[in-house]
């Protein structure tokens, strides 16, 4: 049962205009998200987060926008630039008590290429 | 600043052999992580380690040990590799949620 979903695997967008990401998750226990940025070869980087009781955050191109009743978020880069161009992983915090520890759930991933 | 880093880098092994993936960061993180990651199927977790002294399984733990040898270190041992362990493996480490990662060992077993 897959608790963090980014259903489309590619995107293609032209130079300059709006990238957007979008990614959906099942469980009511996760409170907060995050944006990493995978480029081919090279480990995850953190890109950008948003807590469960923010609606918006904004760090330069990059916002992510979180709707908590529809349990459904997205990443906009605006514009895009073609060293964008990677994989972006969805991921999904939550304490585990028992464990403790943090721990993320990832999503698929969609590639994003942005086309000069 | 180094922040976390594996090796190796790259690692070819024969079905039944055995190797350690080693794994350290200098951030002073209590929790540390050992992901798998295979096409089309983002990133899954084998072992984890709250904090010093203590390991955890993940979700696909068959195959692999860990120890957690100091804060700094966090190996991961495949003690008979099998072509199924063909993957890139990622470390990780973490204060609270944000985790940041290691550039990653791409391992094939033959």
């Amino acid at each position: 049962d897959q608790q963090v979903k980014q259903n489309s695997p590619s995107l293609s967008v032209q130079e300059g205009r709006i990238s957007i990401l979008n990614c959906d998750y099942t469980n009511s226990m996760f409170d907060y998200f995050l944006w990493y940025k995978k480029y081919p070869a090279e480990g995850p980087t953190f890109l950008i987060s948003i807590s469960s009781i923010k609606d918006k955050n904004e760090d330069g191109r990059f916002t992510v926008f979180l709707n908590k009743s529809a349990k459904h978020l997205s990443l906009h880069i605006v514009p895009s630039q073609p060293g964008d161009s990677a994989v972006y992983f969805c991921a999904a915090s939550a304490f585990y008590s028992g464990a403790g520890s943090y721990q993320l759930t990832f999503g698929k991933g969609t590639k994003l290429s942005v086309i000069p | 600043n180094a922040g976390v880093t594996q090796t190796p880098k790259f690692q070819v092994l024969k079905t039944g052999q055995s190797m350690t993936l080693q794994c350290a960061q200098d951030m002073n993180h209590n929790s540390m992580y050992w992901y798998r990651q295979d096409p089309g199927m983002g990133l899954r977790l084998i072992y984890y380690s709250a904090s010093e002294g203590t390991t955890d399984k993940g979700e696909v733990p068959n195959g692999y040990n860990v120890s957690r040898l100091n804060k700094r270190e966090f190996s991961l041992r495949l003690e008979s590799a099998a072509p199924s362990q063909t993957s890139v493996y990622f470390c990780a480490s973490s204060a609270v949620s944000e985790q940041y990662f290691g550039p990653g060992t791409r391992l094939t077993v033959t």
